[in-house]
């Protein structure tokens, strides 16, 4: 069965100390997968899109890479408004063809 | 400054009654997407559309839920007759064709006691 595999759950970090989240996967033909950020009552904010292995894609503090396995989100020193949650969803060749999202990984950054 | 709307944002119903929730994609998206959200199951996909035609709706209870788009500006989710376990966030997301960025609009709280 298809699924994806966010680690940690939550995660607390101090302001300026780097970490790094984790999406696994166990799809059959990914064509694509897809970072997310969510603030409290708020809809998902799209981040990234990473399509084949060996890819990267960087936007200010955040990194994603992407490997035939799984996809790492690195955050690099932190500030406390990068607390959120963040998901990551894939799209795959069989099946609805439509995103599938992990349960996400609740971060918080503390001053 | 393109956005995806939802109204109402929240609803408190009780059970048995219709609730209609509609959503207006970003402008020159033709693929809308409806998802619900709760602490225990995140964020499911219900259903969606290409070009306003339904693709895939098995994620919905068929004999009470039933989602539209009845133009290009206007997507609707209703439930009829709504449950207590329907309360949940419900999501309208639009993009391109896929594979592709989602854009999320903001979600309507449903309540249903």
């Amino acid at each position: 069965e298809d699924q994806v595999t966010q680690s940690p759950e939550a995660l607390r970090l101090q302001e300026g100390e780097s970490s790094s989240l984790n999406c696994s996967y166990t799809v059959s033909g990914l064509r694509g997968l897809f970072w997310y950020r969510q603030d409290p009552g708020k809809g998902p904010e799209f981040l990234f899109t990473l399509y084949s292995a060996g890819e990267e894609k960087e936007k200010e503090r955040l990194k994603a890479t992407l490997t035939k396995k799984e996809s790492f989100l690195h955050i690099t020193a932190p500030k406390p408004e990068d607390s959120a949650t963040y998901l990551c969803a894939v799209y795959m060749d069989t099946g609805r063809r439509a995103l599938t999202f992990g349960s996400g990984t609740r971060l918080q950054v503390q001053p | 400054d393109a956005r995806v709307t939802q109204t109402p944002r929240h609803k408190v119903t009780e059970m048995g009654q219709e609730v209609t929730m509609r959503c207006q994609p970003i402008l020159g998206h033709n693929t809308v997407f409806w998802y619900r959200q709760t602490m225990m199951q995140g964020l499911e996909l219900l259903a969606y559309f290409r070009n306003r035609a339904p693709l895939d709706d098995s994620g919905m209870p068929k004999d009470r839920f039933s989602a539209e788009m009845p133009d290009a500006t206007l997507a609707t989710l209703k439930i009829q007759p709504s449950e207590p376990r329907d309360s949940a966030v419900y999501f309208c997301a639009s993009g391109l064709v896929s594979p592709s960025e989602q854009y999320f609009g903001p979600g309507t709280r449903l309540t249903v006691t």
